[in-house]
């Protein structure tokens, strides 16, 4: 079956670095994407990675390791405006969600 | 800027009544998507459209049908809704197969009694 495995929930301090860790099982493979959803509204992208590696946007910074199946989102210095749900996405002939994870972030 | 609307934010129907959850994109994006998202569960997608009358089915179909019959509009039917449909039903767009970025509507939130 396809299957994609994240953390539930991750709690960090604010100013500080945190990862979220993504692992998929599917039967197709073209990328893997992040989204962000704060409480009450809409998921918003993030990043996406079809190839291995790290590719950075500011603050944001997303990994993929094709042959680990794997990969995660890196978010450095941490705000209070960062607490949301995180969800990974695999694209093969659609679009697969991961269950979420959830960031707490403590002053 | 991209802009996914949908008919309501918050809805409440009753058990057997026939729902229609409007969704409407103003991009000229090729792809639309229903997602419906549960505490737990993540989202999952419902239907998807690549393109004008065609639609296929995504993982939980049952229970629901589709139709887009112009570009921006794709809609979500609940044939005869239950209590397990009660649910956040999520649309999204997207520009073609060939790029990633869904774009997101502000959800419905929908009670079914």
């Amino acid at each position: 079956g396809q299957s994609l495995e994240q953390p539930s929930e991750v709690t960090a301090v604010e100013g500080a670095i945190v990862q979220i860790n993504c692992t998929y099982q599917t039967s197709g493979f073209y990328g893997l994407s992040w989204y962000q959803q704060h409480d009450g509204g809409a998921p918003t992208f993030l990043s996406y990675n079809a190839l291995d590696g790290l590719e950075e946007t500011g603050r944001f910074s997303s990994f993929l390791s094709r042959s680990d199946s794997y990969g995660y989102l890196l978010l450095q210095e941490l705000q209070m405006k960062d607490s949301a749900s995180y969800f990974c996405a695999v694209r093969d002939d659609k679009i697969i969600f991961g269950k979420g994870t959830r960031l707490h972030i403590l002053p | 800027d991209v802009k996914v609307t949908q008919s309501s934010r918050y809805l409440v129907k009753r058990t057997g009544e026939k729902v229609f959850l409007e969704c409407v994109q103003d991009m000229d994006h090729e792809n639309m998507f229903w997602y419906r998202q549960d505490p737990g569960l993540g989202l999952r997608l419902i239907y998807f459209s690549y393109d004008v009358k065609m639609k296929e089915k995504g993982d939980i179909p049952e229970g629901y049908s589709v139709s887009r019959e112009k570009k921006e509009r794709f809609s979500l039917i609940l044939e005869s809704a239950s209590t397990n449909q009660t649910s956040m039903y999520l649309c999204a767009s997207n520009p073609d197969r060939l790029r990633e970025t869904q774009y997101f509507g502000p959800g419905t939130r929908l009670l079914v009694l």
